[in-house]
């Protein structure tokens, strides 16, 4: 069975870091391109990172370019999601989310259940 | 990238059929066959019910079926049932190589 699950969300103040992981299993890892994807508190999915399977390659939303660094360690099938500056708005329930494809993600089969990321002082 | 457009709420009773509209623009929607369909339930992670504008997953009913034409995709759910009341995300793939969601349509079943 094909499981994402997701670690490492909390509270944090404005201004400071936090890092995600999600530990795959079930698949072959370093297959897929995965992402992250966020919703807010009420709000609808946004989609924040994509990476491809051997990690070279890796896209941003505009919102988080620059601050988040999104990264991946096949020999451990664990992705990863660096997030520094935070922001009240980057408050959300943060998702890791399996690609169809290898190189990049056209849409995503298979999601985790998520970890929630509180920025506040 | 703006958000793809999505109606904020549709409703239909048990039995009937209802669509879902998705508009985006060039560099997504209308450029690509790379349409998915989410559903989300209250609490829950979103699953994935159509992709590739309208292929289904194993194991996802035959009742919901997507399709495109020109800027808009569409969902449609058949046969209504109560447990298909959910949020309905419609995302698509762009020419920068990201993928860009809609704002979410709330399903209620009557």
């Amino acid at each position: 069975e094909v499981q994402l699950v997701e670690s490492g969300g909390g509270l944090v103040q404005p201004g400071g870091s936090l890092r995600l992981s999600c530990a795959a299993s079930g698949f072959t890892f370093s297959s897929n391109a995965m992402s992250w994807v966020r919703q807010a508190p009420g709000k609808g999915l946004e989609w924040v990172s994509g990476i491809s399977g051997s990690g070279g390659s890796t896209k941003y939303a505009d919102s988080v370019r620059g601050r988040f660094t999104m990264s991946r360690d096949n020999s451990k099938n664990t992705l990863y999601l660096q997030m520094n500056s935070l922001r009240g708005e980057d408050t959300a329930v943060y998702y890791c989310a399996k690609g169809a494809g290898h190189y990049v993600v056209y849409h995503m089969d298979v999601w985790g259940k998520g970890t929630t990321v509180t920025v506040s002082s | 990238q703006s958000a793809l457009t999505q109606p904020a709420s549709v409703s239909g009773s048990p039995g009937q059929s209802i669509t879902i509209s998705c508009t985006g623009t060039s560099s997504d929607i209308a450029y690509y066959n790379y349409v998915s369909w989410y559903q989300q339930h209250p609490g829950k992670a979103p699953k994935l019910m159509i992709y590739d504008v309208s292929s289904r997953p194993s194991g996802v009913s035959n009742r919901f079926s997507g399709s495109k034409s020109g800027y808009t995709a569409s969902l449609t759910i058949s046969g209504l049932q109560a447990e298909d009341e959910a949020d309905y995300y419609c995302g698509s793939y762009t020419s920068n190589s990201t993928v860009i969601f809609g704002g979410g349509t709330k399903l209620t079943v009557l």
